[in-house]
């Protein structure tokens, strides 16, 4: 396997405020860094793509200006949450590809309040 | 129709039986298929790979994958009740020059003892 690290495990924010989730693999590079949002006994959905050294595509009805991606480095991509809102609360999991599957993060548990 | 459509379940066998979880996916030219477990709470991760038509053993794990009827399964031979957990079914194909992974719901499996 390969192991991808997401920090932090959960947090919680308050209403307004921006909140920084880490995604990094460990052992591998990722040009392709992916990122989902999973709300309770619902699937995986997938936010955006995460290219490094260039823009994330998004998914139809994510707003790029509120969820903020940075794929600086091939170990490392971020998710910025803007101006969170308790709807944004939610489980957020990032993948990273390496050869022809992906591995997952541990996933960041946001609670807005 | 969904892209990858999975049964929610719950399926429940008991300790020892054999657990037939299927998938089905509508776009023809998807070339990767995978199968996660996700413990509630936890980030999902990846027991099984396949890319081409017929069987694929991983110890008590077996994919099948029949592209003509564009239908992936899992089995679980001697299911164990720590095998409870959703298992997620993912297809992956080109979108737009990239990569991209589908999910499905998930098919909750309860293993009674």
């Amino acid at each position: 396997g390969a192991v991808v690290s997401q920090h932090p495990s959960w947090v919680i924010c308050k209403s307004g405020t921006s909140v920084k989730i880490e995604c990094r693999s460990l052992d591998f590079q990722a040009t392709t860094m992916f990122w989902y949002r999973q709300f309770p006994k619902q699937s995986l959905m997938l936010m955006a793509t995460s290219n490094e050294g260039s823009k994330a595509t998004y998914e139809q009805g994510v707003e790029k200006d509120k969820f903020l991606i940075n794929h600086a480095s091939l170990t490392l991509s971020t998710l910025t949450v803007t101006s969170a809102h308790p709807e944004d609360s939610s489980f957020y999991i990032c993948s990273a590809g390496k050869n022809t599957e992906a591995f997952f993060g541990q996933g960041t548990r946001l609670t807005v309040v | 129709q969904k892209e990858v459509e999975q049964n929610s379940g719950p399926l429940s066998v008991p300790e020892g039986a054999i657990a037939s979880l299927n998938c089905t996916y509508s776009d023809r030219v998807s070339q990767s298929f995978f199968w996660y477990r996700q413990y509630s709470g936890k980030s999902p991760e990846l027991i099984m790979s396949i890319y081409s038509n017929g069987d694929k053993e991983d110890g008590r794990f077996t994919a099948q994958l029949n592209k003509a009827s564009q239908y992936v399964s899992l089995l679980i031979r001697d299911s164990q009740p720590s095998d409870s957990a959703t298992y997620l079914c993912a297809v992956k194909r080109n979108s737009g020059g990239y990569q991209k992974v589908t999910f499905g719901t998930g098919t909750k499996l309860q293993v009674i003892p």
